[in-house]
């Protein structure tokens, strides 16, 4: 059983365009991340919601967008792709993840979507 | 803010032999957690092992363990019996008590030659 899952796991697309990416978690875990992973390797935290609420907003451009429909999802909508935007992109979730360092708040990663702007 | 520094962009170990990943943070809360991550060639970010600042006891997972050493803000992963396998990218991370988000250093790619 997957635990956390993320689709598609590649997109390739034209500039301009918008794009969506989903991801779900059964794990019954309380929150969910995105991570911007660049061409260097570095992991760049960009939204996390708990229990569908927005916790975490780091300064990405408003192209992006998260909505978390319930506690088990949390998708990813990008609006006029640029080529800056060409990366992994990687979902987590968390048991807990609301202040807190404790195993509890361990993050669990998707597979990641590898996202190509042409 | 936090800060999370991991020196070496590289390192090689012979299969078998034992290898030590470096792992130095900054922070001024007391109470965090540190994390260590695995990203092999197919891209994946798997997780290792964690550390409560507050452990008495150093985190040891099968063949990872961590030495921390919380005077000199550092947690150190200790991978032991080194496999080919375990060539990969490796990501400490940590997250404080007063924080949502965790943040990674920017990885140490670990080659195992046969």
């Amino acid at each position: 059983d997957t635990a956390v899952s993320q689709t598609p796991k590649y997109l390739v697309t034209q500039m301009g365009n918008d794009k969506s990416i989903k991801c779900e978690q059964n794990l019954g875990h309380d929150t969910m991340y995105w991570y911007k992973q660049d061409s260097k390797k570095f992991l760049k935290i960009m939204f996390s919601y708990n229990n569908k609420e927005l916790i975490i907003n780091e300064t990405v451009p408003n192209r992006f967008s998260p909505k978390s429909p319930d506690k088990a999802h949390l998708n990813l909508h990008i609006n006029s792709l640029e080529l800056g935007d060409s990366a992994v992109y990687f979902c987590a979730s968390s048991q807990k993840g609301m202040g807190g360092a404790t195993s509890e708040d361990t993050q669990y990663f998707g597979p990641g979507t590898r996202l190509t702007v042409l | 803010a936090q800060k999370i520094t991991q020196t070496q962009p590289g390192m090689f170990v012979q299969e078998k032999e034992a290898v030590t990943l470096d792992c130095t943070y900054d922070t001024s809360d007391p109470s965090y957690g540190l994390f260590w991550y695995k990203q092999p060639s197919s891209g994946e970010m798997i997780f290792l092992i964690y550390q409560g600042s507050y452990d008495q006891q150093n985190a040891t997972e099968g063949r990872y363990s961590l030495n921390f050493q919380k005077a000199r803000k550092s947690a150190n992963l200790v991978i032991s019996a080194s496999q080919l396998g375990d060539s990969a990218m490796y990501f400490c991370a940590m997250r404080e008590w007063g924080n949502n988000d965790m943040r990674f250093g920017a990885g140490t790619r670990l080659t195992v030659k046969p």
